[in-house]
């Protein structure tokens, strides 16, 4: 069973760029789309982004001009880097698996971590 | 982008009730509709795909049905560890959306 794992610092300051990391382990990192899906405290859940194993990508229109989501496969694991961040960016932000054939859905999911926007 | 709109917002129910959430699409999507659950402080965990097909692993009470732009999620008989909130999402086109949820509460 793959399991993926979020990593980053909790607390980023207004205008700086948040950072995070997906580990990927039991199971491979290819040929599967691999995303980042934020939940605001209140508010439903937003897609930011996903990247393929190949390095190709597609972002949300409401994030593109600050989202950039990248992989490195030799250490499993892909990343997010979101810039100019302020209060509205603070969110529980999951990684998570886009799998599927005919149909795609998110079959597995990270623990998600807390990112607060805050000086 | 695709609008998912839900419904109801919140709902109380008992156990052993039957449970129908509603999930809206705007446009269509045909049946690239997904449900998932997610209970406080975990992640989301995938219920339906493709409307009506069930996850593996996912209980039988619940089922899905719908097509084009009006979906359901059918809970038959309610248990104590379905109370959580619900969230329909559209697979049809980019930027993926989800519906705002249905929170579903002891009555």
């Amino acid at each position: 069973q793959v399991q993926l794992q979020e990593s980053g610092p909790g607390l980023v300051k207004p205008s700086e760029t948040l950072s995070l990391i997906c580990n990927v382990s039991g199971g491979s990192i290819r040929s599967y789309y691999w995303s980042w899906i934020r939940h605001p405290p209140g508010k439903g859940l937003e897609w930011i982004g996903f990247i393929y194993h190949s390095g190709s990508s597609e972002y949300n229109p409401s994030l593109k001009s600050r989202v950039t989501i990248s992989i490195d496969t030799s250490k499993a694991q892909f990343s997010l880097r979101l810039t100019s961040v302020t209060a509205a960016d603070t969110a529980v932000y999951y990684c998570a698996r886009w799998s599927g054939g005919y149909y795609f859905y998110y079959d597995n999911w990270g623990q998600g971590t807390l990112v607060t926007v805050s000086s | 982008e695709i609008q998912m709109t839900q419904s109801p917002s919140s709902l109380s129910a008992s156990v052993g009730d039957r449970v129908t959430i509603t999930c809206r699409a705007s446009p269509s999507i045909s049946t690239y509709l997904n449900w998932y659950q997610q209970k406080p402080g975990k992640a989301p965990q995938l219920l339906i795909y493709g409307a009506s097909s069930l996850q593996s692993g996912v209980p039988s009470r619940f089922s899905g049905s719908g097509s084009e732009t009006d979906f359901t999620l059918t809970i038959s008989s309610l248990q104590p560890e379905d109370f959580a909130t619900y969230y329909c999402q559209q697979s049809y086109t980019t930027p993926q959306t989800f519906g705002q949820g249905t929170k579903l509460e002891i009555k």
